[in-house]
């Protein structure tokens, strides 16, 4: 599976749109960009995915890059609730259903008040 | 729909007891997956099954640890003997074939402490 890479952990006060990074330069073709959170003591949950074009969902937004070595998850307003680990995965769209999603440390968000 | 539902959500076992996790994933999903999450490690998978069927179970540590699928609404992960390192959160998944989106939807998990 190709690699990604993300900060640590972030910050963000409450109410504030907040931009978490990933970077994936070894990216292929066939790979879609997938962003799952996991709030405590809960299990991963989806966020948002695409492939090349910017998404929009009711939770966030996914801004890919032209090159697609790197893409953004935007939250628009923090709040409280949105405190989690955001991790950032490729998924091959070729792959015969089979693979796992390998989720690497992810960014930790904190909101403050 | 009730999701993922998991039990127990805790145990806590002695060491060289045996341990049985519980999943019964979303109706009507094909494929379910057992993860492990621990602080050093972070979130793993051990096994998952398409249509009860084990299909890759490269990520299960050692021959302690076995996983059924005896229909398609229950799957138990079972720990022989359980030991202090596999203290963990497991997590169970599932996951519509078809679906575009290719999501996964997990449970709860279950804590488990290895005493």
């Amino acid at each position: 599976d190709a690699k990604t890479t993300q900060p640590n952990s972030m910050e963000s006060n409450e109410e504030e749109p907040v931009h978490l990074p990933c970077n994936h330069s070894t990216i292929s073709g066939t790979d879609y960009i997938h962003w799952y959170r996991q709030l405590p003591s809960q299990g991963p949950e989806y966020v948002i995915h695409g492939l090349t074009s910017n998404v929009n969902n009711r939770m966030a937004s996914l801004a890919i890059a032209e090159d697609r070595k790197s893409s953004t998850l935007i939250l628009h307003r923090a709040t409280l609730r949105d405190a989690a680990v955001y991790y950032c995965i490729l998924r091959d769209v070729g792959d015969n259903y089979g693979q796992n999603f390998v989720f690497g440390p992810g960014t930790r968000l904190s909101v403050l008040p | 729909d009730a999701g993922v539902i998991q039990s127990p959500r805790h145990e806590v076992t002695e060491m060289g007891q045996e341990v049985t996790l519980r999943c019964k994933p979303i109706s009507g999903h094909d494929y379910l997956f057992w993860y492990r999450q621990t602080m050093m490690r972070g979130l793993e998978l051990l096994i998952y099954f398409n249509n009860n069927v084990p299909i890759d179970d490269s990520g299960m540590p050692e021959d302690r640890f076995s996983a059924k699928m005896p229909n398609a609404s229950f799957s138990t992960l079972k720990i022989q003997p359980s030991e202090p390192r596999d203290s963990a959160v497991y997590f169970c998944a599932s996951r519509l074939a078809g679906d575009h989106t290719d999501t996964q939807y997990f449970g709860p998990g279950t804590r488990l402490t290895v005493l």
